[in-house]
C-alpha cells in the first residue's frame, strides 16, 4: 500500500480565499483523523471519521472549517474563507480502529498551508 | 488542561551519548496506550514505540526504550547511542478512552539536536 496520501504538499493562498486539502487513507483503515500542527499548540485533533461518518468535530476551530469524507478512500478539509492564523501544517492520519490502545496512527506527509 | 506534557522544547546531545525526552500524561482511564513519534525535518511522522498501561515491562525497540512510571504518569523516551539522524522533533501521544474509543492526543513536542 502507498500509505496515507495528502495533497497538495504546499499551499500558498491569500486571505479570504477558499482552501481545500485532500487525503486518501490507507485502504482498509476505518478511521481517518485530521490534525493541525503549529509551533504554539503542537498537534491538535480537528476531526475524525469512522467509516466515512464524522464522529467528533469538537476540535474544528471555527465554522470556516469543514471536513467531509464522501467515500472510504477520500476526505477533504476545507477552509472558507482562509485567514493568516490558519497557516500551519495539516496532517491526515488513518488507523485500522480505535477499540484497542495499541492502534498505530499512519500519517500522510502533511500539507504546509501559508495564508498571506 | 494538557493531557500530554512535554516540558523540554529543545534538547541537545552529543553523538553516541544517550538522551531522555520527558513526557507526562493525565488520564483517569485505567486503560490507555502511550506512543512516541519522530518527525524529521522532512515532515513525516514516524512511529517509534508503544507502551500499554497494563504492560509490566518497559517497551524497547532497538535503540529506543520507554521508561514507563505509571504511578508518576510519566513515559519518557530514552534514545541510546544517539546518531546524527536522530535530530528531529519527537512527539509523545496517548490513546485514552473516549466513549468506548481510544482517540490519540499529542504533546507539543521536543526538538532534539544531535551534535557530532
Amino acid at each position: 500500500d502507498a500509505g496515507v496520501i495528502q495533497s497538495p504538499r504546499h499551499e500558498v493562498t491569500e486571505m479570504g480565499q477558499e482552501v481545500t486539502l485532500r487525503c486518501k487513507p490507507i485502504s482498509g483503515h476505518d478511521y481517518l483523523f485530521w490534525y493541525r500542527q503549529t509551533m504554539m499548540r503542537g498537534l491538535e485533533l480537528l476531526i475524525y471519521f469512522n467509516n466515512n461518518v464524522p464522529i467528533d468535530d469538537s476540535g474544528m476551530p471555527e465554522d470556516r472549517f469543514s471536513a467531509k469524507m464522501p467515500n472510504a478512500s477520500f476526505s477533504t478539509l476545507k477552509i472558507q474563507p482562509s485567514e493568516p492564523r490558519d497557516s500551519a501544517v495539516y496532517f491526515c492520519a488513518s488507523s485500522l480502529g480505535v477499540v484497542r490502545t495499541n492502534e498505530k496512527l499512519f500519517f500522510g506527509s502533511g500539507t504546509q498551508l501559508s495564508v498571506l | 488542561a494538557q493531557k500530554i506534557t512535554q516540558t523540554q522544547p529543545g534538547m541537545f546531545v552529543q553523538e553516541k551519548e544517550a538522551v531522555t525526552l520527558d513526557c507526562t500524561y493525565d488520564t483517569s482511564d485505567p486503560s490507555y496506550g502511550l506512543f512516541w513519534y519522530k518527525q524529521p525535518s522532512s515532515g513525516e511522522m514516524i512511529f517509534l514505540i508503544y507502551q500499554g498501561s497494563y504492560d509490566q515491562q518497559n517497551a524497547t525497540e532497538g535503540r529506543y526504550s520507554l521508561n514507563f512510571q505509571k504511578a508518576r504518569k510519566s513515559a519518557n523516551l530514552v534514545i541510546s547511542a544517539s546518531q546524527l539522524g536522530d535530530s528531529a522533533m519527537y512527539f509523545c501521544a496517548m490513546r485514552e478512552g473516549r466513549g468506548g474509543s481510544y482517540i490519540p492526543t499529542f504533546g507539543r513536542g521536543t526538538s532534539l539536536i544531535v551534535h557530532p
